[in-house]
């Protein structure tokens, strides 16, 4: 099947423009994860949804960041009134496991440019 | 200083060299650890998990984990052109819906044919 997609794959926003950036889990899979890698670093957690409950924000960089999973599959992280720091790639990943350490499968990415 | 540490290279080696990738931590809540590999412009894929301190091998690939030293380890053997990627260790405690997976930075890996 299918693994995660992510939708653009490539965004370039000028400073203050409001982004949507989508993601498709894989099919059933209940958990799911968004991440922002910056240039050279590792990805660092954002948020995380359980079907359509958001149970964990904590990673998200400011109030302008806001994310959705309304029917417990697709979702769609906004960012509002873009600024340069904002400039990365926002990684979307998808896990069967509810609990328990399990696999998290990782889409390509969204690479976002905020000029 | 951050919760894992890693050097992001790069590291040039020869082809069917062995590889040696390393991360150190400081949180010593966490229990299980993971190696990713990503390839340029792609996302990250599971290489490896591991659970507990010890080694663990899959194919050309073993991970160590040292836990009194908070030191781990991935090993490559015979090396490929193919395996020129980012490697990222990755940790994290008990899993629960309050705790989240830490990354290392990366280290970038080019294997010379």
């Amino acid at each position: 099947g299918a693994g995660v997609s992510q939708s653009p794959r490539y965004k370039v926003a000028k400073r203050g423009q409001d982004v949507a950036l989508r993601c498709d889990p894989i099919s059933g899979h209940v958990s799911l994860f968004w991440y922002q890698q910056a240039l050279g670093q590792g990805p660092e957690f954002l948020t995380y949804f359980q079907n359509e409950a958001q149970l964990d924000k904590s990673g998200l960089p400011s109030d302008r960041f806001f994310a959705e999973r309304p029917e417990g599959s697709v979702s769609t992280l906004k960012i509002q009134r873009t600024q340069q720091e904002d400039s990365a790639v926002y990684l979307c990943a998808s896990s069967l496991v509810v609990q328990g350490p399990g696999e998290q499968f990782f889409g390509p990415g969204t690479r976002l440019t905020v000029l | 200083q951050k919760e894992v540490e890693q050097d992001p290279g790069p590291l040039s080696v020869p082809e069917g060299a062995i590889v040696s990738l390393n991360c150190t931590y400081s949180n010593s809540a966490f229990q299980y650890f993971m190696w990713y590999r990503q390839y340029s412009r792609k996302g990250p894929e599971l290489l490896m998990y591991t659970y507990s301190s010890g080694n663990k091998e899959d194919g050309r690939f073993t991970a160590q984990v040292d836990k009194s030293s908070k030191y781990i380890s991935l090993f490559i053997r015979d090396s490929q052109p193919s395996d020129s990627a980012t490697y990222l260790c990755a940790m994290g405690g008990e899993w629960n819906r309050d705790d989240k997976i830490i990354f290392g930075k990366g280290t970038r890996l080019h294997i010379l044919p």
